[in-house]
């Protein structure tokens, strides 16, 4: 059971460059959010779905995209990226009917993203 | 609106305890959780709360629950180095909304 994975890891772009956050999770969550994480800002939401199919905006959409293709995947994109994208982005899910307690999220390890 | 505040930063001497504050403002709160994030990593559940408890307790773990001043605290008990971490303070409203405090750093001392 592993859980939230995030790929990759690190990157470095330059601007103007896109590319693709990859999560999965292997949990059965219905819910799947992105997050990034910027010094003496908490976490920001970026987008989020609740159910296969389904995407919503969150608190700093723009400049992203997202697609829920499939449940246990949830897709971050940056079309075009700027140095104010440059942060920690963090992928969670939460929610499956089996819950005993509601809306508790499982984070992944994290994205480092550099935009120079 | 909504909204969850926490102080930035807290430090403690190792063995004494580290009470992390939290307050929020949405009332219809069900659930209010405390989360850990360790260097270079996501943030884990540490505990939660029902809205309907005062308090709980799991081993070194106390969490305090006052709903009229909708005030929420962590205490950690004989902090330890390895309680050095960022300490989120969360709430779930009754439409699922998850709101997230900015994070306490905890910095131990020797």
């Amino acid at each position: 059971n592993a859980g939230v994975t995030q790929t990759p890891k690190f990157r470095v772009l330059k601007t103007g460059q896109s590319m693709t956050l990859l999560c999965a999770q292997d949990m059965n969550h219905e819910y799947m959010y992105w997050y990034r994480q910027d010094p003496g800002m908490g976490l920001r939401l970026i987008h989020y779905s609740v159910g296969e199919g389904t995407t919503a905006k969150g608190e700093v959409p723009d400049g992203y995209n997202v697609s829920r293709l499939k449940k246990q995947n949830f897709l971050l994109g940056l079309e075009s990226a700027a140095p104010s994208q440059t942060s920690v982005y963090f992928c969670a899910s939460s929610y499956s009917v089996r819950d005993r307690v509601k809306n508790i999220q499982y984070f992944g390890a994290g994205t480092r993203l550099s935009v120079l | 609106g909504e909204d969850v505040e926490q102080s930035l930063f807290l430090s403690v001497r190792e063995g004494d305890s580290s009470v992390i504050n939290c307050t929020y403002t949405d009332s219809s709160s069900t659930y209010l959780y405390w989360y850990k994030q360790e260097p270079g990593a996501g943030l884990q559940l540490l505990t939660y709360i029902f809205s309907n408890m005062d308090m709980k307790q799991d081993q070194r773990l106390t969490v305090l629950l006052n709903k009229k001043d909708k005030h929420l605290s962590l205490r950690i008990a004989d902090t330890q180095t390895g309680d050095s971490a960022i300490y989120f303070c969360a709430e779930a409203n009754r439409d699922d909304k998850i709101i997230f405090g900015k994070g306490t750093r905890l910095h131990i001392l020797p």
